[in-house]
């Protein structure tokens, strides 16, 4: 089954931004993020391409264009380590891929 | 307040079976589409299967199918995952999650399963 395809990492000094690509996927289909910490479950961050759910601040954006989908963080917070994956259903609707994941550090 | 704790994970041999749960309390887990998802060690998150709400159908990612069975119980309000003929590469941290509008919304915390001899 298809997979959608990160950078490995990425990283940015305190108050930068960094920008997350995500590659791969349907014209047509809904993007979502999740951000994972060491030991955590993962946490929905952003929602049909570029919606937040309640409670997630909004230095994190997503956007979408043709087959590519974007995360931006601004204002990068030490607290911002952590591992992000692009997901969507595949255009089937009978199975969900996730990206590669992209590791973002902090400097 | 919704919450789903995982349970069940554990050490097996090769072409062993295993059964997972996962206790869902502040909503019915008849009401939403359910996800198992998984990470193996050192790898990125692989969707595993889904159950739709009610219905209810069943969908597996093609690594799993034929060996994997996703189900859920209305009289105990949990989502379970039937894991047979194991291998090696099924070793890792599962998690069930709860699905809105594609979008995994709620996760467990996970529970472990090795896979060796």
């Amino acid at each position: 089954q298809s997979v959608l395809t990160q950078p490995p990492s990425v990283s940015a000094a305190p108050g930068q931004k960094v920008t997350i690509s995500c590659s791969g996927t349907s014209s047509n289909s809904f993007v979502s993020w999740y951000q994972v910490f060491p030991g955590a479950a993962p946490k929905l961050l952003i929602y049909d391409n570029h919606k937040r759910p309640s409670g997630i601040p909004d230095r994190f954006s997503g956007s979408k264009s043709g087959s590519s989908a974007t995360l931006d963080i601004t204002g990068l917070q030490t607290g911002d380590g952590a591992v992000y994956y692009c997901g969507t259903w595949h255009r089937s609707l009978t199975f969900y891929v996730f990206g590669t994941g992209t590791e973002v550090t902090v400097l | 307040q919704v919450q789903l704790v995982a349970s069940g994970g554990g050490l097996v041999k090769p072409g062993g079976s295993l059964r997972l749960s996962c206790a869902a309390s502040g909503f019915s887990v008849t009401d939403y589409d359910m996800s198992w998802i998984r990470q193996a060690p050192g790898k990125g998150l692989e969707w595993v299967a889904w159950i739709g709400s009610s219905d209810p159908s069943t969908h597996y990612a093609d690594s799993v199918k034929g060996r994997f069975t996703i189900s859920w119980d209305s009289a105990d309000n949990s989502l379970y995952l039937q894991l047979n003929s194991l291998r090696a590469e099924d070793s890792a941290l599962y998690y069930c999650a709860r699905e809105y509008s594609g979008n995994f919304e709620y996760w467990g915390q996970g529970t472990l399963v090795t896979v060796s001899s």
